[in-house]
């Protein structure tokens, strides 16, 4: 199975600070890669799939990169709704693997 | 609106079976794959398994193989989620998905059930 890995685990921040998000796969996986937020209590929401495209009415601070191995979720201006825990995921190759998640908090 | 919507919370006993359900409304359920989710209390996500509800292909999990059966009812456009026998390290919280693009076996999620918490005590 392809092993997923995002850096760093927990990131603290102001809000309207520039945020970057590092997810590395074991193996090439070309843009098949997705990112999720998920807040406290709440189901993960699609940010992000094919490496770098935005899901349908996400906010354009939320930027996507990378092909192959290594991939980077950026959010430009973070609001106070930014605050929660970041997935990536990739859909490769069976099965699908989800990072371990970053949680982002407010310094 | 496209949505999945789940079943409510459940506790049980160890040993004791169960099945949950996802019923999608707002799309052609029988087009999309739908997938099941395991969250652990205070951990990551855990990709289970999935199925077609057009003609009930499904695929699983090395991890679920065996432990989990994942079935669907396509006149009712619910899928489901069982167990035969639950043990206590089945507690979690169980979200289905939508893949994103239509009859897309391996897809992004863009749909989340609200997700179902199951609870195994004696």
């Amino acid at each position: 199975a392809i092993r997923m890995t995002q850096s760093p685990s927990s990131l603290s921040a102001s809000t309207g600070d520039r945020v970057t998000i590092t997810c590395r796969a074991s193996q090439g996986i070309s843009s098949y890669l997705a990112w999720y937020q998920q807040k406290p209590g709440k189901a993960p929401k699609l940010l992000i799939y094919a490496a770098s495209t935005l899901q349908s009415g996400v906010p354009s601070r939320f930027s996507g990169s990378g092909s192959g191995t290594d991939f980077t979720l950026t959010i430009s201006c973070l609001q106070s709704e930014d605050f929660a825990t970041y997935y990536c995921q990739q859909y490769y190759s069976y099965p699908p693997g989800f990072g371990q998640g970053t949680k982002l908090e407010i310094k | 609106e496209v949505q999945l919507v789940q079943s409510g919370a459940e506790v049980k006993k160890p040993g004791e079976s169960l099945k949950i359900s996802c019923k999608g409304s707002g799309y052609s359920f029988t087009s999309y794959w739908i997938g099941w989710v395991r969250q652990m209390p205070g951990k990551g996500l855990e990709w289970m398994g999935i199925i077609y509800p057009g003609d009930s292909d499904t695929r699983y999990s090395p991890s679920f193989q065996g432990q989990v059966t994942i079935s669907a009812d396509k006149s009712i456009s619910t899928a489901y989620l069982q167990w035969s026998s639950l043990k206590a390290s089945d507690t979690a919280m169980y979200y289905c998905v939508r893949h994103r693009g239509i009859a897309e076996e391996v897809d992004a999620f863009d749909i989340w059930g609200q997700g179902t918490m199951v609870t195994v005590s004696s």
